[in-house]
């Protein structure tokens, strides 16, 4: 099936600092890709749609000038959390649909465990 | 919008058979999806129903009642490393955004 790496798989900074989450496509073509949060035991939160070429997508109470989104690529999108607070310390994790376009199924990354002392 | 309803947890023993629900409430409806994830992992997509039935895959057999609005995950001869969480996933008629249930946590003892 098609593959999906996120980098790095874990990060520990401090406070006010920025952290930038890449997410990669590595054999197909991603057009769209999408952002998760998720906390310990709960669901995946989509916080934001990646579009290659275009604006991302945020979901609402999500900001947008706190969690930065660039899709550079068809195959690369990042997450850019800037001024990080402990709030902040969460499992980020991408995923993009296969190449045929359809979203019903998702292919995710491998996450990342984003902590901030 | 949508809403999904599934049990928090299940708990069955090795070697048996488990069914975890998933309800969904859409305006519209393309398909469900139900993905598995492990500790400390991402989730990995199981099955997808667009259409009524029962879809199988080795241990694990999904199924879609689109009238009842329901659908249901079976997992047979269990075992110890399926335990995870399960997520059902539903996207609306209109976009393209699946929207993931809370999770049924299965755990399975020896």
């Amino acid at each position: 099936g098609a593959v999906v790496s996120q980098h790095p798989s874990r990060v520990i900074c401090k406070s006010g600092t920025s952290v930038k989450i890449e997410c990669r496509s590595l054999d197909f073509q991603a057009t769209t890709m999408f952002w998760y949060r998720q906390f310990p035991k709960k669901s995946l939160m989509l916080m934001a749609t990646s579009n290659e070429g275009s604006k991302a997508t945020y979901e609402q109470g999500v900001e947008k000038d706190k969690f930065l989104i660039n899709h550079a690529s068809l195959t690369l999108s990042t997450l850019t959390v800037t001024s990080a607070h402990p709030e902040d310390s969460s499992f980020y994790i991408c995923s993009a649909p296969p190449g045929s376009g359809s979203t019903d199924t998702q292919y995710f990354g491998p996450g990342t465990r984003l902590t901030v002392l | 919008g949508q809403s999904l309803e599934q049990p928090s947890e299940v708990t069955a023993v090795e070697g048996a058979i488990v069914q975890i629900n998933c309800t969904y409430q859409t305006s519209g409806f393309y398909g469900l999806s139900w993905y598995q994830q492990h500790d400390g992992g991402a989730p990995t997509f199981l099955s997808y129903n667009a259409l009524d039935g029962l879809e199988e895959t080795g241990r694990f057999s999904s199924f879609l009642s689109r009238s009842d609005s329901y659908g249901y995950l079976l997992l047979q001869e269990l075992q110890m490393k399926d335990s995870a969480s399960y997520f059902c996933a539903v996207r609306e008629g209109g976009s393209y955004i699946p929207t993931f249930g809370r999770g049924t946590s299965l755990i399975v003892h020896p």
